[in-house]
């Protein structure tokens, strides 16, 4: 069975410092990878994903994940923060072995503060 | 403009009174799906359809049902609402391979008093 697992219910940084928001995930055959972010009040926006080649993944607004198969990770980073990430961000992941269900971590909420 | 409306945005209702939350897409997308959010618990995901009459529970299918007579329209609909089913609900879409990311609808906060 696959799952996504974010350990980090908040994340707190200052305006220009660089963020990460940790996500680890398990599948038994290949993992498909995705973050979404959702601001107050919205639906979920998609920002980037890892289906196959470069490890790492640059995205919307400047955000960018690295998978790591070795730790299981797709760890999304920013290298400077905006007060306005500020938001509730979604790991999720499928697994090529499986169907078409798609698992979403709980969310970890980001605060960037000025 | 490409999107996904779901209808109500809100709604309170009463124990036992049957309702529908309706989702459509206008992006031709052949996989759709419903997903509920609550605190702590992140998204969880009800039903999902791979295309016309082709669906399948999700991890939190008890107490919904689900229809997919068209390719656009894919309506949740609880026959008998309970106040566990108190939540914030959002439909999405996307085209059916498993890379697809999903396009999410603004979502439906429901009440079940």
């Amino acid at each position: 069975a696959q799952s996504v697992a974010q350990p980090e219910d908040q994340v707190n940084v200052a305006e220009g410092n660089p963020l990460t928001v940790k996500c680890t995930y398990s599948v038994s055959g290949n993992p498909y990878l995705f973050w979404y972010v959702q601001y107050p009040n919205r639906g979920l926006q998609f920002l980037l994903k890892y289906i196959t080649g470069d490890n790492l993944v640059k995205g919307s607004y400047g955000f960018e994940a690295e998978f790591n198969k070795s730790q299981t990770s797709f760890h999304l980073k920013k290298p400077s923060a905006l007060v306005s990430d500020s938001a509730l961000y979604f790991c999720a992941v499928r697994d090529s072995n499986s169907g078409y269900a798609l698992n979403f971590g709980k969310g970890t909420s980001l605060l960037v503060t000025p | 403009e490409a999107q996904v409306t779901q209808n109500p945005r809100y709604l309170i209702t009463v124990t036992g009174k049957k309702l529908t939350v309706t989702c459509s897409q206008n992006m031709n997308h052949e996989y759709m799906s419903w997903y509920r959010q609550d605190p702590g618990l992140g998204l969880r995901q009800i039903y999902y359809s791979m295309n016309v009459e082709v669906t399948d529970k999700g991890d939190v299918p008890e107490g919904y049902k689900v229809s997919r007579k068209e390719k656009r329209n894919f309506p949740l609909i609880l026959e008998s609402p309970s106040p566990n089913q108190t939540s914030l609900y959002f439909c999405a879409s996307s085209f059916s391979t498993r890379v697809n990311e999903q396009f999410f609808g603004p979502g439906t906060r429901l009440t079940v008093l």
